[in-house]
């Protein structure tokens, strides 16, 4: 099973929108609704921002918001703040019943 | 509330074992698979297995098969993840994870392993 392919990184100014992408194939992403975004600050424990395609957490703002298309899932920031600079990782079930995640994104806010 | 607490650092020569556990509480042990997740230093999150606590059953990343054993005791409400024939990749932070269960999603502190001749 191949990690999911995210940009390597990302930047955009505070209050400015971005998109990261997460691809996978039909046996993952595209297969299931059970995509998972992942907000990580270095020396914290990864933080669960969206599950299942598009659900926020209790208490995640609702600047952010998930969704997928075919083989490649999407996370939306908008309203970029300096404390969404971090490393964002999508993760998703598979087919043979395992989960995999991506490469991971870093976010820098410019 | 919720806590997943692993046991502490651990160094290692190549070629020898690991066992790392992760004590459960605050939740109903049974409920909830418990994942295990790796992070080498400078490197990305790296999914490795799944155990439920319920039956015993698992699942492992093809990239672990053989070399990776998760078990639990459920009268101590305690995962065990063990990695045989340890590599100087194998160093890295190792997380137990109730993942995949919508947004019951908590992590452990985290064990670093060190794989060092």
């Amino acid at each position: 099973q191949s990690a999911l392919t995210q940009p390597a990184s990302v930047s955009e100014s505070p209050g400015q929108a971005i998109a990261i992408s997460c691809t996978g194939t039909s046996s993952d992403i595209g297969g299931y609704n059970y995509v998972y975004w992942y907000q990580h600050h270095p020396g914290k424990a990864p933080k669960l921002i969206i599950y299942e395609v598009t659900n926020r957490p209790s208490g995640v703002p609702d600047r952010f918001s998930g969704s997928k298309s075919g083989n490649t899932a999407s996370l939306t920031i908008s309203g970029l703040q300096a404390e969404d600079e971090a490393d964002y990782y999508c993760s998703s079930y598979t087919s043979s019943d395992t989960w995999v995640f991506g490469g991971g994104t870093k976010l820098t806010v410019l | 509330q919720v806590q997943l607490v692993q046991s502490g650092a651990e160094v290692r020569k190549p070629g020898a074992s690991v066992q790392v556990s992760c004590k459960a509480s605050g939740y109903i042990f049974t409920d909830y698979y418990i994942h295990w997740v790796r992070q080498a230093p400078g490197q990305g999150l790296e999914w490795m297995a799944w155990i439920n606590p319920n039956s015993g059953g698992t699942s492992y990343a093809q990239k672990f098969k053989g070399r990776v054993t998760l078990t639990r005791a459920t009268s101590i409400r305690t995962g065990y993840l063990q990695l045989n024939g340890l590599r100087s990749d194998d160093t890295a932070v190792y997380f137990c994870v109730t993942m995949g269960a919508r947004q019951f999603d908590n992590w452990g502190q985290g064990t670093v392993v060190t794989v060092s001749s």
